[in-house]
C-alpha cells in the first residue's frame, strides 16, 4: 500500500502560467514533507520542505501548501519556467522512521514555451 | 568532489554475472540509502545503513548485497540479477538527527540486465 501518492503522472503547463503538483498520503504520524525535483540522468535534489507544524512555506518561485486534516499538500511554482520541465516526487517522514523519506511515484511536469 | 558520486553511471550485466555499484559522499552525513527507481513507480527503499550499521528492507532480494566499510562509502554487490532488476538505482546520504529529513542523491547507476 502507498502511503505517498502522487495521482497524477504528467501536467503540463505554459510557459508564465501557475503548476499546481499535488500529492495526498495515508500516514498520520508522517510530520515532515518534501519536494524532490529529478532531471534526466541526474539524482533528485532537494527543492523545499515544510514541516506538520505549518500550513505554509514559501521559496521564491516554489510554495508548499500543507492540509493535515486532508493529508494532501501541494507544491505551487509561479511564474513556471521551461527549466522547470522536470520529475517532481513527494516525499513524507516521521521521527518514529528515522526520518527515512517515503517517496511518491513522482509527477512529469511539462512547461510549455 | 563534493555531493555523493556513484560509478558507474551505466551497466549493462548478464543474468550470471557479478558487479558492484559504488557511492561515496563527501558531506559527512552520517546515513546513506541504496533506492531503486523503476519506470512509473515510487522511489523504493532498498537498505539505510545509519552510523554504518545496517537498517535492512526485508522485500529486497538477496541476490542484491549492499555493503558499508565506513560513513563515506557504500557498495551494492549484484550476483545473478534478473531482466526485471534492470533500473535506476540510487544512493542517498543524510545528516540523522537534525530533524530535516533531507537527503543529498547521486546521480544514479542505470542498471541493464540482459
Amino acid at each position: 500500500d502507498q502511503q505517498v501518492k502522487q495521482n497524477s503522472p504528467s501536467l503540463s503547463v505554459q510557459e508564465g502560467r501557475i503548476s499546481i503538483l499535488n500529492c495526498d498520503y495515508t500516514n498520520s504520524m508522517f510530520d515532515y514533507f518534501l519536494w524532490y525535483k529529478k532531471y534526466p540522468a541526474e539524482g533528485p535534489t532537494f527543492l523545499i520542505s515544510i514541516s506538520s507544524i505549518k500550513d505554509k512555506n514559501e521559496d521564491g518561485r516554489f510554495t508548499v501548501f500543507l492540509n493535515k486534516s486532508a493529508k494532501h499538500l501541494s507544491l505551487h511554482i509561479v511564474p513556471s519556467q521551461p527549466g522547470d520541465s522536470a520529475v517532481y516526487f513527494c516525499a513524507a517522514s516521521d521521527v518514529g522512521s528515522a526520518r527515512q523519506l517515503t517517496f511518491g511515484s513522482g509527477t512529469q511536469l511539462t512547461v510549455l514555451p | 568532489e563534493t555531493g555523493v558520486t556513484q560509478t558507474p553511471r551505466h551497466l549493462v550485466m548478464g543474468m550470471t554475472n557479478k558487479k558492484s555499484l559504488k557511492c561515496e559522499q563527501h558531506l559527512g552525513h552520517n546515513a546513506m540509502y541504496w533506492y531503486k527507481q523503476s519506470a512509473k513507480k515510487p522511489l523504493e527503499l532498498m537498505f539505510v545503513y545509519s552510523l554504518e550499521e545496517r537498517v535492512e528492507n526485508n522485500s529486497v532480494p538477496s541476490r542484491f548485497s549492499p555493503e558499508c566499510p565506513n560513513s563515506s562509502h557504500l557498495f551494492l554487490h549484484l550476483h545473478t540479477l534478473q531482466p526485471e532488476d534492470s533500473a535506476l538505482y540510487l544512493c542517498a546520504s543524510s545528516q540523522e538527527g537534525t530533524g530535516t529529513g533531507g537527503y543529498t542523491f547521486g546521480s544514479g547507476t542505470r542498471l541493464t540486465v540482459v
